[in-house]
């Protein structure tokens, strides 16, 4: 199967820094890698879309300045959360694109601001 | 603006019973996920069907992509408390996933 890997996890930090988080295709090379953000009893929301090599595509809404997204290489996008507040809170879920339509989901990172 | 609707938002069993999920749209989509996902998790998808009419069967799990792609379904039979989870069903449309709000699914023993 398909494998998609997220680090870290779970993070908290201080109100005012800046948090990486790191999504990785294990097993296969993915052009097109997605952020999702998730609150608590919620459905996914999507963020942006990145494509390596190239500018990420953020959604309505969503501060590209305070969301900074890297795909830097055909297996790893990154997601820096700049000067991050309380209400950054969140469940940050990324997918890797694999076939035409097919998302394959990291196991989310959860990001606690003080 | 393509829209999924599904329901029930929220569906609590007893182990034994049959269920069935819905997802539904006004918009044609080239495919049509089901993801579950545990919380704290990420979603880990279960099933694509891409037919109109499609039908996939995964155990007491069966899936149905509606004959116009704008519609599916996913039926459970003979519900366990593993099968506890949100199931959340998203359509396809050029490499982007437009999600259902989800199902929460509450399976007692």
């Amino acid at each position: 199967g398909a494998v998609v890997s997220q680090h870290p996890s779970w993070v908290i930090c201080k109100s005012g820094t800046s948090v990486k988080i790191e999504c990785r295709s294990l097993d296969f090379q993915a052009t097109t890698m997605f952020w999702y953000r998730q609150f608590p009893k919620q459905s996914l929301m999507l963020m942006a879309t990145s494509n390596e090599g190239s500018k990420a595509t953020y959604e309505q809404g969503v501060e590209k300045d305070k969301f900074l997204i890297n795909h830097a290489s055909l297996t790893l996008s990154t997601l820096t959360v700049t000067s991050a507040h309380p209400e950054d809170s969140s469940f940050y879920i990324c997918s890797a694109l694999r076939a035409t339509d097919t998302q394959y989901f990291g196991p989310g990172t959860r990001l606690t601001v003080l | 603006t393509q829209l999924l609707e599904q329901s029930p938002q929220f569906l609590s069993i007893q182990e034994g019973e049959n269920l069935t999920v819905y997802c539904n749209s006004s918009s044609v989509f080239s495919s049509l996920q089901w993801y579950r996902q545990e919380p704290g998790e990420g979603p880990v998808l279960l099933v694509t069907v891409v037919t109109g009419g499609e039908v996939k069967k995964l155990k007491r799990l069966t899936f149905q992509f509606g004959d116009a792609r704008k519609d599916s379904s996913l039926h459970i039979t003979a519900a366990q408390p593993g099968d506890t989870g949100l199931y959340l069903c998203a359509g396809g449309s050029q490499g982007n996933l437009i999600f259902g709000k989800g199902t929460k699914l509450s399976v007692k023993p």
